[in-house]
């Protein structure tokens, strides 16, 4: 069982839609998670975090944790075509000493 | 600075040869981390720095690769005799409290071995 695991994809959406990316991990001791984004030939982007069980939102991202089912997504609302990338999820372990990544979902967001 | 600088931004380099990859992280984080990408592949864990020591190793391949860190800054990653399946993507990544906040990523070096 991989630790952190994600949906390959592609996962297609119409511009204006809610794009959802889902991530689950397997250490019940993880303390932070986050979604990173990396768009093609680039390097990966921080574009949220959260700690603790519910939902955090920032401008139309939203970041979803449920650690009883240690599960981790992120909606992304009105999406545009500019958010076309590579989401990677990214769970700390080993006792908060470095991030663990998923393979990334890859989103496309068709106008 | 303001970011993570890594260098070079690419690398070709013939099978056999040693080459280095240097990464300067934003000044004042303690925890600097390389990573490597292979081509559509995800990222890769190869060793963690707290500091100058290197807590964390277990992520490097084989005994061609090395790393060190010196002066709680700059930190050099040694590929020797180079081999084909060492072409990927080198990404050093930088935080001010280990993995707590997540890391700042550099822009990276791409290496091809020829």
């Amino acid at each position: 069982q991989k630790e952190v695991e994600q949906n390959s994809g592609p996962l297609s959406v119409p511009e204006g839609a809610i794009a959802s990316l889902n991530c689950t991990y397997s250490d019940r001791g993880s303390q932070s998670f986050f979604w990173y984004r990396q768009y093609s030939g680039k390097s990966p982007e921080l574009i949220m975090s959260i700690y603790s069980n519910g939902d955090k939102e920032d401008g139309r991202f939203t970041a979803q944790l449920n650690k009883a089912s240690q599960y981790v997504s992120l909606l992304i609302r009105d999406s545009q075509p500019s958010d076309s990338a590579t989401y990677l999820c990214a769970v700390s372990m080993e006792y908060g000493n470095k991030l663990v990544f998923g393979a990334g979902t890859i989103l496309r967001v068709k106008s | 600075g303001a970011g993570v600088s890594q260098s070079p931004s690419n690398k070709v380099t013939e099978k056999g040869k040693d080459v280095e990859l240097r990464c300067d992280p934003i000044s004042g984080h303690t925890a600097l981390y390389w990573y490597r990408q292979s081509l559509g592949q995800g990222l890769e864990f190869l060793i963690y720095f707290q500091g100058n020591s290197a807590p964390d190793k277990s992520g490097l391949p084989s005994d061609r690769f090395s790393a060190e860190r010196t002066g709680g800054s700059v930190s050099t990653l040694t590929i020797q005799r180079t081999q084909q399946e060492d072409s990927a993507v080198y990404l050093c990544a930088s935080s001010f409290d280990r993995a707590t906040y997540g890391y700042t990523f550099g822009s990276g070096t791409r290496l091809t071995v020829v």
